[in-house]
């Protein structure tokens, strides 16, 4: 078993769906959450970064994070062409050292 | 303010031979971190350097190798390549946070391919 595991799409959407992309993982030490965004060769940026349990929204973005399920999540609303990339989860016990899953690639059509 | 410079783009290099990668980190920032990303991967963390010395290590053998700056560049060197160490090699700069939290910034890597 990967230590984080996620669904490598590709997920198509129409423009303006919520989007909903999620990751599971399996050591319980993590403590540090993030979500990166990775345009096609380019290098990844940070979106999101959640400490421990708990919801946090920047604009249309919200990540949700449930240590109880070793789960979690990146919602977009009203998602955009713009969007379209490949979405990375990573998480680390000391917020250093981030595990990242496999990424999963959004297409969002116009 | 510039961000996470790599270079060269794109290498195309023989099984057996050596490679140096080398990263500019962004304004500010003193610890850079190397991962690899293979074709439909998430990045793996190989090492991060902080004054120059290399301060934490992934699961990467020793062909792989690194260097660290007074200006806090560095430099990733793999030894005897093989058809498997194809992939884009990512440099990404933080600023030292003690051990705790520090946001990853990358840059736009180096795309590596060994035939």
């Amino acid at each position: 078993q990967k230590e984080v595991e996620q669904d490598p799409g590709p997920l198509s959407v129409p423009e303006g769906a919520i989007v909903s992309l999620n990751c599971t993982y399996s050591n319980s030490a993590f403590q540090y959450f993030m979500w990166y965004r990775q345009y096609s060769r380019k290098g990844p940026e940070l979106l999101m970064y959640t400490y421990s349990s708990g919801n946090k929204e920047d604009g249309r973005f919200t990540a949700q994070v449930d240590k109880s399920s070793k789960y979690i999540s990146l919602f977009i609303r009203d998602s955009q062409p713009s969007d379209s990339a490949t979405y990375l989860c990573a998480m680390s016990r000391y917020g250093q050292n981030f595990v990242f899953g496999p990424g999963t690639r959004l297409s969002v059509l116009p | 303010d510039a961000g996470v410079t790599q270079s060269p783009t794109h290498l195309i290099k023989t099984r057996g031979q050596q490679v140096t990668l080398r990263c500019s980190p962004k304004s500010g920032h003193d610890t850079v971190s190397w991962y690899q990303q293979a074709l439909g991967q998430g990045p793996q963390f190989i090492f991060q350097y902080y004054e120059e010395e290399e301060r934490q290590r992934g699961n990467f053998p020793d062909r792989f190798s690194g260097h660290q700056f007074p200006n806090y560049s560095s430099e990733l060197n793999v030894n005897a390549l093989l058809l498997g160490d194809s992939a884009l090699y990512l440099c990404a700069s933080s600023p030292n946070t003690l051990g705790r939290y520090s946001p990853l910034h990358f840059g736009n890597g180096t795309r590596l391919t060994v035939t």
